[in-house]
């Protein structure tokens, strides 16, 4: 069971606007910036999102992140086929003194 | 091009040890974190060990503390994970990430990964 609080699945029509959440506590995300990773099917994870709302420069702008209190979520709009993959949360937990992710939601484009 | 590129993966025992590396490149390894990132097959992501810049302060997961040491050579621009004491559960495709600085800044450049089996 993960520490961060994810759906296991969402998914959406091309075109359409999805959010995913991650749920926390006050020693992670209540405490640290969130972090999102997508992970295309057979590869390795790519940062998507940094510090709750950062995109780096090769991320499109569809992608965007957002945080309150101890839940963030991730949204994606003018949803695209190649959006298709798996998205992990991550922050440091001051508790565990270490990364906790989230167990990851399964993005299904229609 | 900031690279990281992982080896050392295979086929051990239950009980047995082993030794991921983890060769950075394009860009000034002793200047960033690094951390060890493993996914069981069909899982999820799991924090494994993070290391400072310098390498004189490490953190490791409950689930591998006092089993799995994680160390890196800062002259050589590499990460490693010293494994022992593997378990079944230990099976899974392990991931070296750069950190953006600090231990808790967020992972920005990932390996390729490299595949760990325990199994007898």
């Amino acid at each position: 069971q993960s520490v961060l609080t994810q759906p296991p699945s969402a998914s959406g029509t091309p075109g359409q606007r999805v959010t995913i959440s991650c749920s926390g506590s006050r020693s992670n995300i209540g405490s640290n910036t969130v972090n999102w990773y997508q992970q295309l099917p057979g590869t390795a994870p790519i940062l998507l999102i940094y510090t709750n709302n950062q995109r780096p420069s090769r991320v499109p702008d569809r992608f965007s992140g957002s945080k309150s209190g101890a839940s963030a979520s991730l949204a994606i709009s003018g949803l695209q086929s190649e959006d298709e993959a798996d998205y992990y949360c991550a922050t440091w937990d001051d508790s565990l003194d270490g990364w906790v992710f989230g167990g990851g939601t399964k993005l299904t484009v229609l | 091009e900031v690279e990281l590129l992982e080896s050392g993966g295979g086929l051990v025992q239950p009980g047995g040890s082993l030794r991921l590396s983890c060769t950075a490149s394009g860009f000034t390894f002793g200047s960033y974190a690094m951390t060890w990132v493993r996914q069981a097959p069909g899982k999820g992501l799991e924090w494994v060990s993070s290391i400072s810049d310098s390498g004189v302060s490490t953190y490791n997961a409950d689930s591998v503390k006092g089993r799995f040491t994680i160390s890196r050579d800062n002259s050589k621009n590499r990460l490693y994970l010293e494994m022992n004491s593997l378990r079944g559960d230990d099976t899974a495709v392990y991931y070296c990430a750069k950190a953006r600085g600090l231990v808790w800044y967020a992972m920005d450049v990932w390996g390729q990964g490299t595949t760990v089996t325990v199994s007898s």
